[in-house]
């Protein structure tokens, strides 16, 4: 069946710095792939999506390519902000469009 | 709207008795899905509905538990006799149903604690 993988976390990174989170997926046919956010306390918001390969998703600063030939959609941001700490999911939605498949979740800190 | 309202937003309850949750999905919304989160991990698919039909369920939705979407309005889940490892944060979504690009909107979740 359709699986998604994540980096494990936690993450620990310093104000500013690069931020990459690494997703690839399994899936027959081409899902769209989307990338979830969790703020404590909260619940899963959409921060960005793509729908076919070479998309590129982005929202607040991240970005997360589509790439068929790798199977990957990684997450990435230049430079994290104190608030951007929260638990990131990596989903896919099968080629049916019928229901959401999530990865793990990679939990980030940014320490000031 | 306010977007998908799920409650009670927390449940405690002794191992044996039933619990039933509630959501509440944003209005124009024709598709309704209910997940499961336990901690760590990443939302379990459970089950969704199309309007009021309930189209496909998971094999971790076991005969203790049913859902229900009545005139394709709020939805209930109900756990019958409950056990420690039903303790989780169960998770509403909702979405129109326009594609494969169409997001879900997710509540903020019941969480379950079965003592």
């Amino acid at each position: 069946g359709d699986s998604v993988t994540q980096m494990e976390g936690p993450v620990t990174l310093s104000e500013e710095a690069f931020l990459t989170i690494n997703c690839t997926y399994t899936a027959t046919g081409y899902p769209s792939l989307f990338w979830y956010v969790q703020y404590p306390g909260e619940g899963l918001q959409l921060l960005l999506k793509a729908t076919k390969a070479d998309d590129k998703g982005s929202n607040k600063g991240f970005e997360a390519t589509y790439r068929k030939e790798t199977t990957s959609f990684h997450l990435e941001k230049g430079s994290v902000q104190v608030s951007d700490s929260a638990v990131y999911f990596c989903a896919l939605k099968d080629n049916y469009g019928q229901n959401f498949v999530f990865g793990p979740g990679t939990r980030l800190s940014v320490l000031p | 709207d306010t977007g998908v309202s799920q409650n009670p937003r927390h449940k405690i309850t002794k191992r044996g008795q039933n619990v039933t949750f509630r959501c509440d999905p944003i209005s124009e919304h024709n598709r309704l899905y209910w997940y499961r989160q336990t901690l760590g991990q990443g939302p379990e698919f459970l089950t969704y509905f199309q309007n009021e039909a309930q189209l496909e369920k998971s094999r971790l939705l076991s005969d203790r538990f049913s859902a229900e979407r009545p005139k394709g309005s709020f939805s209930t889940l109900e756990i019958q006799r409950t056990e420690q490892g039903d303790s989780a944060m169960y998770l509403c979504a909702s979405s129109l149903l326009t594609g494969m690009n169409t997001e879900a909107f997710f509540g903020q979740g019941t969480r379950l604690t079965v003592v």
